[in-house]
């Protein structure tokens, strides 16, 4: 069966200081994978999603980007995080790109930058 | 475009009552609706996803949506309520990004209450 890792779970973080959030995914190939926030109130904001190795499209212009070395695993970095970047992480993958396909997400990442 | 609108962000209902979690759509094509659920601290799960065929889909936890075309709706609803119901709940539809992959919109979601 397929599953999806993120971590860390949480992370504080000072304003200015880098980023790094992993995702992977087990039990399948070439799935597509997406990063997401969550904002207290504000529902779910797609910010990036690749449908293969180094193919990665924004979504929303801002301080982070996503990068995907392999074929199961993306990342989300900032080089130095704003107070504007704290929320709830979350990476999904769903196999293929049929329209009724299901997105899977992960626990998420709770990132609060002080 | 294609969009989500959850109406109520806070819904409170007793523990046996009937739960109703709104969502209207908004959208060009045949849409493609699904009810994600999170527990606190947790990522999404599905409920239940709408396609094609039955517009009365059942999904899991007893939970059931009815999609109504002629009201561009697929609320969320369930018979009785359970304290382990309280959770967010997210209305989403699928968006044709160009044949690159589906994409998800949500709507900002409805935060349940169960009260004893």
């Amino acid at each position: 069966s397929q599953t999806i890792h993120q971590w860390p779970a949480t992370l504080v973080q000072p304003v200015g200081s880098p980023l790094s959030l992993e995702c992977t995914v087990e039990g399948t190939s070439n799935p597509n994978l997406y990063w997401y926030r969550q904002a207290a109130g504000r529902g779910l904001q797609l910010l990036f999603y690749s449908v293969g190795i180094g193919q990665i499209s924004s979504e929303v212009p801002q301080n982070l980007s996503a990068s995907r070395p392999q074929d199961r695993q993306f990342i989300l970095s900032s080089k130095k995080l704003l107070l504007s970047d704290s929320g709830f992480y979350l990476c999904a993958w769903t196999k293929g790109r049929a329209f009724q396909n299901i997105q899977y997400f992960g626990a998420g990442t709770r990132l609060s930058v002080l | 475009a294609q969009s989500v609108t959850q109406l109520g962000s806070h819904v409170s209902v007793s523990e046996g009552a009937l739960v109703l979690l709104r969502c209207n759509y908004s959208s060009s094509v045949p849409p493609y609706l699904f009810w994600y659920v999170q527990y606190p601290n947790q990522g999404l799960q599905l409920l239940l996803k709408y396609t094609t065929g039955a517009t009365l889909v059942k999904g899991i936890n007893g939970f059931e949506a009815e999609f109504k075309k002629s009201e561009t709706s697929f609320h969320l609803t369930k018979p009785s309520a359970h304290m382990s119901d309280a959770a967010e709940y997210f209305c989403a539809v699928s968006v044709d990004y160009g044949g690159a992959t589906n994409k998800l919109i949500f709507g900002t979601g409805t935060l349940l209450a169960v009260q004893p």
